[in-house]
C-alpha cells in the first residue's frame, strides 16, 4: 500500500531534549516537505526537499533541521525543542515539488513540549 | 505580502445543497492549485488540482473553478452529504518558487441531513 509512514504519533517531552520524527513515503517519490499545523493557522511549511541531498527552507524552519540522505526518507530534527514547538506535524510526499503532482500526507504526529 | 485565504467561518449546509469555498490568494502567480480534505486528527487527503490555463475541473460531486484575474477558485460540493463534513484546504505553490507551498487554514464544511 503506497503511504507515508511517520513516528511516533505522539510525544511528550520535555524543553531542550533532542527529538527525531521520522518520515517514510514509499512510494519512490523525489519530492518530501514538513509542515506544522496549529489552530487558526493552517499548515505551515518547516522545510522541504525536492530530492536526495537537497533540502530547502519553508516558512518557519526556526528550530527545525532535516536531512535527505536517501530517497525514501526524510527526518524532522528539533535540536533543542521548546514549548512553542508543541504542534501537530505532518509530513508529505510528492512525484514533483511544483504542484502539478498531489501531496501524500502522513497521519501526523502530536507533539508536547512541556 | 503574499497571502492566501479561506472563509474561517464554518460552512454549515442541508444535505443535498451544494457548499461553496472560496480560495482568494494575493501577490502570487500560481501555474497550479490544489484542494484537499482534511478530517479532525489526521492528514490532508488530495481531492482536485487544477491547473492556470483551465477554468473547471470535475471529479464526480465536486467542482474546482480557477479564476487567475481575480486570484480565486472556488470548490464546490454538489449534492452534499453528512460525509462530507470535513474541514477543506486550498493549497499552492509559486512559480518562482518551486516546492515551496502555501496552505491556506481552512474552511469547515458541517452538512446536517
Amino acid at each position: 500500500e503506497a503511504q507515508v509512514t511517520q513516528n511516533p504519533r505522539y510525544l511528550i517531552t520535555v524543553t531542550g531534549k533532542k527529538l527525531t520524527v521520522t518520515c517514510s513515503q514509499n512510494m519512490n517519490h523525489e519530492y518530501m516537505s514538513w509542515y506544522r499545523q496549529d489552530p487558526g493557522l493552517g499548515l505551515r511549511q518547516i522545510y522541504y526537499s525536492m530530492n536526495v541531498e537537497v533540502t530547502d527552507k519553508g516558512d518557519v524552519p526556526e528550530g527545525y533541521k532535516v536531512s535527505r540522505k536517501e530517497k525514501r526518507n526524510f527526518p524532522l530534527i528539533l535540536e533543542s525543542p521548546s514549548p512553542n514547538q508543541t504542534s501537530l506535524y505532518f509530513c508529505a510526499s510528492s512525484v514533483t515539488g511544483g504542484g502539478g503532482q498531489p501531496q501524500h500526507f502522513g497521519d501526523g504526529t502530536r507533539l508536547s513540549i512541556l | 505580502s503574499q497571502k492566501i485565504e479561506q472563509n474561517s467561518e464554518a460552512l454549515n449546509i442541508q444535505e443535498g445543497k451544494t457548499a461553496t469555498l472560496t480560495c482568494n490568494y494575493t501577490n502570487y502567480s500560481p501555474a497550479y492549485l490544489q484542494w484537499y480534505r482534511q478530517d479532525p486528527g489526521r492528514g490532508p487527503v488530495f481531492l482536485l488540482l487544477i491547473r492556470e490555463n483551465e477554468k473547471e475541473k470535475r471529479k464526480e460531486r465536486l467542482k474546482v473553478t480557477f479564476d487567475t484575474t481575480l486570484k480565486q477558485s472556488l470548490f464546490h460540493i454538489t449534492a452534499s452529504q453528512p460525509a462530507d463534513s470535513a474541514t477543506y484546504l486550498c493549497a499552492l505553490c509559486p512559480t518562482d518558487s518551486w516546492g515551496k507551498f502555501q496552505f491556506g487554514a481552512g474552511t469547515q464544511v458541517v452538512v446536517t441531513p
